[in-house]
């Protein structure tokens, strides 16, 4: 069985610092692995996914995330955080053709 | 970029009644697509999968014939919530995939039973 966890419910930083989102999963075979953002009151935005070569995977809007196989991690990162990255992230898994398992979602706070 | 389509965004529906929701793949054919509901603050639950020309494969959990889905054309999957009540009130969010495996999302629906 496929799942995610997303340890942190919340991760608050100050505009201008780096932010780490944190995600590790847990899948039999090779994980397609995602991460979503969504605003309050609206679906899902894409940011990135792995699928396979470079472990560093960059996305939309400045993030991006880096695969670790011996850690089973997918942690997602932005050098420097705007207040305008404050949403809810939700790290996600499957395999091709299925639908994606996701985390319960980390709450971003950017601080100004 | 490929674009998900849901309709409507918000619907009030009473007691008893039955409300259908649009998801549209716009630019892309998907021959699967995926049901979610979300409670607020909380993850997406995936209620069924559509398939395109064949039966929906639904959760373990989620009722059949309340939540009704039908995959009518490569860009289309509707979902009805029959006789609906205040518990079904919720967002629910549709999927597909495309090329590459990206998933992409609707906007969702919120639907609030009175």
């Amino acid at each position: 069985a496929q799942s995610v966890a997303q340890p942190e419910d919340q991760v608050n930083v100050a505009e201008g610092n780096p932010l780490t989102v944190k995600c590790t999963y847990s899948v039999s075979g090779n994980p397609y692995l995602f991460w979503y953002v969504q605003y309050p009151n609206r679906g899902l935005q894409f940011l990135l996914k792995y699928i396979t070569g470079d472990n560093l995977v960059k996305g939309s809007y400045g993030f991006e995330a880096e695969f670790n196989k011996s850690q089973t991690s997918f942690h997602l990162k932005k050098p420097s955080a705007l207040v305008s990255d404050s949403a809810l992230y939700f790290c996600a898994v499957n395999q091709a053709g299925t639908a994606l398992i996701f985390g319960k979602g980390t709450t971003l706070s950017v601080s100004s | 970029g490929a674009v998900v389509s849901q309709h409507p965004s918000r619907v009030i529906c009473k007691s008893g009644t039955s409300v259908k929701i649009e998801c549209r793949s716009l630019d892309f054919q998907a021959t699967t697509m995926f049901w979610y509901r979300q409670f607020p603050k909380q993850s997406l639950m995936l209620m069924a999968t559509s398939n395109e020309g064949s039966k929906a494969t639904y959760e373990q959990g989620v009722e059949k014939d309340k939540f009704l889905i039908n995959h009518a054309s490569l860009t289309l999957s509707t979902l009805t919530v029959t006789s609906a009540h205040p518990e079904d009130s919720s967002f629910y969010i549709c999927s597909a995939p495309s090329q590459g495996n990206t998933i992409y999302f609707g906007e969702g629906s919120w639907l609030t039973v009175v």
